[in-house]
Parts: C-alpha cells; sequence; structure tokens
C-alpha cells in the first residue's frame, strides 16, 4: 500500500496560465476527492467521484476548473486561467465505497499563481 | 449547512503534559462522523481518531481520547503525555452518516509542544 500520491508537489505559474495536478489513490480506493486549503485554513471540499462517475462537485468549483477520472483510477484536477486567488494547497484524499469515513489524504500540490 | 468551528488558532504545551483541543459543530443530522485530523509540517494529513454520533461512549486511541459532547455539539480532543512528534495543525472534521460524503473541516488548531 503505497497511499495517496500527488503530482507535482509544487506548481508555479503565472496568472492566465493552465495548469493541470495528478492524483493517484490507493489501488482498489473507488472513492477519490479533491479538496482545496489555503492558508491557515482548514480543507474546503471540491469535487468528489465513486469509480470514473463524478457524483459532486462544490459551488467553489468555478467552470474554470474541471476534474476527471477517466479509468476509475487516477484523477487529474486542471484551472484554466489562473487567478490569484488560485493560490492554495490542492489536496486529494481516497477512500472505500463501504468505508467512505476514512478517507486517506495526499501530500497535496501547492500552486503559488504570480 | 453544516459548519465546524475551531475557536483556539493555537496552543501550546509541555512536553509530557495534556492539553485539549476545542471542536464545536453545527447539524441537524442526528447520525454523523466527526474527527480529528493531523497535519505535521509539510506532510500529509492523517486520521487520529474518529467518533460515531450513535454511540456515547468517547473514542480512544492510545494517547488520544475524544470528549464528545453530543447535545452541546461539542468535540474536544485530549493528547495526554504529549510528545514533541505531536506538534501539527490539528483539524476537527464532520461528515453526516447518509448523503454528502464529503468532510466539513474546522480552521485548525496549531499545537506546539514545549521540550
Amino acid at each position: 500500500d503505497t497511499g495517496v500520491s500527488q503530482d507535482p508537489r509544487h506548481k508555479i505559474t503565472k496568472r492566465g496560465q493552465n495548469v493541470t495536478f495528478r492524483c493517484d489513490p490507493i489501488s482498489e480506493h473507488n472513492r477519490l476527492y479533491w479538496y482545496r486549503q489555503t492558508l491557515g485554513q482548514g480543507p474546503e471540499f471540491l469535487t468528489y467521484f465513486q469509480n470514473e462517475a463524478q457524483l459532486e462537485k462544490s459551488r467553489l468549483l468555478s467552470d474554470r476548473f474541471s476534474a476527471e477520472r477517466p479509468k476509475g483510477s487516477f484523477s487529474t484536477l486542471e484551472i484554466q486561467r489562473t487567478e490569484q486567488g488560485d493560490s492554495a494547497m490542492y489536496l486529494c484524499a481516497s477512500s472505500l465505497v463501504d468505508r467512505p469515513y476514512e478517507q486517506y489524504f495526499g501530500p497535496g500540490t501547492r500552486l503559488t499563481v504570480t | 449547512a453544516q459548519t465546524v468551528t475551531q475557536s483556539q488558532p493555537e496552543m501550546s504545551v509541555q512536553e509530557a503534559e495534556t492539553v485539549t483541543l476545542s471542536c464545536t459543530y453545527d447539524t441537524s443530522e442526528s447520525d454523523y462522523y466527526l474527527f480529528w485530523y493531523k497535519q505535521p509540517p509539510s506532510r500529509q494529513m492523517i486520521l487520529v481518531i474518529r467518533q460515531e454520533a450513535y454511540k456515547q461512549q468517547n473514542a480512544t486511541e492510545n494517547r488520544f481520547s475524544v470528549n464528545f459532547q453530543k447535545a452541546a455539539k461539542s468535540f474536544s480532543l485530549k493528547i495526554s503525555d504529549s510528545q514533541l512528534g505531536d506538534a501539527a495543525m490539528y483539524f476537527c472534521a464532520y461528515r453526516p452518516l447518509q448523503g454528502a460524503q464529503k468532510l466539513v473541516f474546522g480552521q485548525g488548531t496549531r499545537l506546539t509542544i514545549n521540550p
């Protein structure tokens, strides 16, 4: 069990650029979650997948954000036309359907928009 | 909407002493889970302890225990025999038993351990 992994760990981009993050969940975990954590705050839910289906999206997920999990394994989170307000830590978590209360978190991708 | 509030932005404790972190929440649900997560500096968040609201007995995990007061919607974490490795941000979180799958987090408490 290698845990949840995220890539890259850090990303610096200029305002207006597009960025994509990847999350690899624990193998056999069929649920995958994305959260955003700004400095000094707790994580806020963005979206979650069960297998390849995106079942819930937060209002925080504006139309510049898109998430996919095409084969029910890894997931990508893309932010188009980045803004300085997008600077945050993006966390991924995974769980089993029958144990949804056990969400395992990855190390996060820290995004800095300059 | 459910909310979680941690009113202590920072706490400190002497090594080997006991510290209690506070958390209150608001929900209209009767069945739910409450959690304490630990986020060490530059490291990933890990689950410390979980409490099911339908269980009256307070959860315990080694040096970590909770005081769950359902009527008061209070959920505090007690760390006994504090160790240097306990230094971290601690987040209280809520999730309903049914329905929404997301965790709702509080703002966090930064715990410092003084040697």
